[in-house]
């Protein structure tokens, strides 16, 4: 499987945007990037996913590099809320039922 | 509302016992999966099933059981063989797209 390689902690300031990179140098045509979330004490969460284009939807967007080597989750204006594990996580597109290999994410604290 | 649930929230077991942790969904959807966390590190997948009456074991099964007699419910046994269960444990379901994927708000197992 492809792995994704994240910082293991960013912080931000309440109300600025947040840019949280993912590395997958590996990738393969076909494989799907998705962003989850985990808020403290729950299951994570599905935040958005894309395979070429960007794409926006009411949590955040995702910039994807032209080679798609890279990926950013973008955080238009993060609120104390956002504050939780971000993942990166890629998914080969074509398989039923892909299990999702979750790393160990990227921490995001956000000072009010 | 459609969801998953886990129960219970919290449980703690004496060592050498068996214990089971339900999860339940009504989503409707056909793929369930169980997870382990331990502080600080990501999620690892321990089951997943695609189907009733069938399921796989992902990366670390070794002192796990499950079952999946009915599309609704997947509950997950954790034996005495299992040498670290302290451990949070989560649940999720997901259509054919991981993008799909539901998690349950977890069980919080601690060995006594």
């Amino acid at each position: 499987d492809a792995k994704t390689t994240q910082p293991n902690s960013m912080e931000s300031n309440e109300e600025e945007p947040v840019h949280l990179p993912c590395n997958h140098s590996t990738i393969s045509g076909t494989d799907y990037i998705h962003w989850y979330r985990q808020l403290p004490s729950q299951g994570p969460e599905y935040v958005i996913h894309g395979l070429t284009s960007n794409v926006n939807n009411r949590m955040a967007s995702l910039a994807i590099a032209e080679d798609r080597k890279s990926s950013t989750l973008i955080l238009h204006r993060a609120t104390l809320r956002d504050a939780a594990v971000y993942y990166c996580i890629l998914w080969a597109g074509g398989t039923s039922y892909g299990k999702l290999t979750f790393g160990q994410g990227t921490i995001l604290t956000v000072h009010p | 509302d459609g969801g998953i649930t886990q129960s219970p929230k919290y449980l703690f077991r004496k060592e050498g016992q068996n214990v089971t942790l339900s999860c339940e969904q009504n989503l409707n959807h056909d793929a369930m999966y169980w997870y382990r966390q331990d502080p600080g590190q990501g999620l690892r997948l321990i089951y997943y099933s695609q189907i009733v009456n069938d399921f796989q074991k992902g990366d670390i099964a070794e002192g796990y059981s499950v079952s999946r007699e009915k599309k609704e419910s997947f509950p997950l046994t954790v034996t005495s063989a299992q040498k670290n269960p302290t451990a949070f444990y989560l649940c999720a379901s997901s259509t054919d797209r991981p993008y799909g994927y539901t998690f349950g708000s977890g069980t919080r197992l601690t060995v006594v």
